[in-house]
């Protein structure tokens, strides 16, 4: 399919391990933002990217979050030494226009992260 | 910080009810977009409002943007088993040119059959 791709699904880690995620956008977007959605709430901006540029970071919530994308293409979210709050689902949207402004975001299904 | 707030957070509904969720930004949006996020699914583009005082409609569903754009509102009229689901509005920060969006937290809509 065409649509936004994220691995793993589901991860389970036990608390203190490293975790990392994959987003894989749509070909040909050039803007891709990392939420994080916890359970009855709506997701909550973590980091975006444009191309390769990580423009902001500005909700990630500790320096345990990193984000990056090499390649302006593939992007992938690894959190260090994994807490429990940080169990919830991580979306991964991509959108077509260079600015990201104005532009719908296509959401891949998400990775739900379990921390016990 | 910005905040984006929803009204209600549930609504039961009979089927061939209407049905109003309202959003209320603290700051004024440059847009409103609208998703749908079904149950276990993810968020899904709905529609994008830019102007002041904006109604677009989409067969049952009718979309408006406040004079003041730090106001939204979504109507289903006649709403159908299909329509369950948590509608989330997001707004873009007025100054902000990234795309970020700040989102409410949601109105979950059940319809009995």
């Amino acid at each position: 399919g065409a649509g936004v791709s994220q691995s793993p699904r589901y991860k389970v880690a036990k608390r203190g391990q490293d975790v990392a995620l994959r987003c894989d956008p749509i070909s040909g977007h050039v803007s891709l933002f990392w939420y994080q959605q916890a359970l009855g709430q709506g997701p909550e901006f973590l980091t975006y990217f444009q191309n390769e540029a990580q423009l902001d970071k500005s909700g990630l919530p500790s320096d345990r979050f990193f984000a990056e994308r090499p390649e302006g293409s593939v992007s992938t979210l690894k959190i260090q030494r994994t807490q429990q709050e940080d169990s919830a689902v991580y979306l991964c949207a991509s959108s077509l226009w260079r600015s990201g402004g104005n532009q719908p975001q296509h959401f891949g299904d998400g990775t739900r992260l379990s921390i016990l | 910080g910005q905040q984006v707030m929803q009204i209600p957070q549930y609504q039961h509904v009979q089927e061939g009810e209407d049905f109003t969720t309202y959003c209320n930004s603290s700051t004024t949006l440059s847009n409103i977009q609208w998703y749908k996020q079904r149950p276990g699914g993810h968020p899904v583009f709905l529609i994008q409002l830019v102007k002041s005082g904006e109604v677009k409609k989409q067969k049952r569903l009718t979309f408006q943007f406040g004079e003041a754009k730090k106001n939204s509102s979504l109507h289903i009229t006649a709403t159908q088993t299909t329509d369950v689901g948590t509608y989330f509005c997001a707004g873009e920060g007025g100054s902000s040119n990234t795309g970020k969006l700040i989102f409410g937290q949601g109105t979950t809509l059940q319809v009995k059959p």
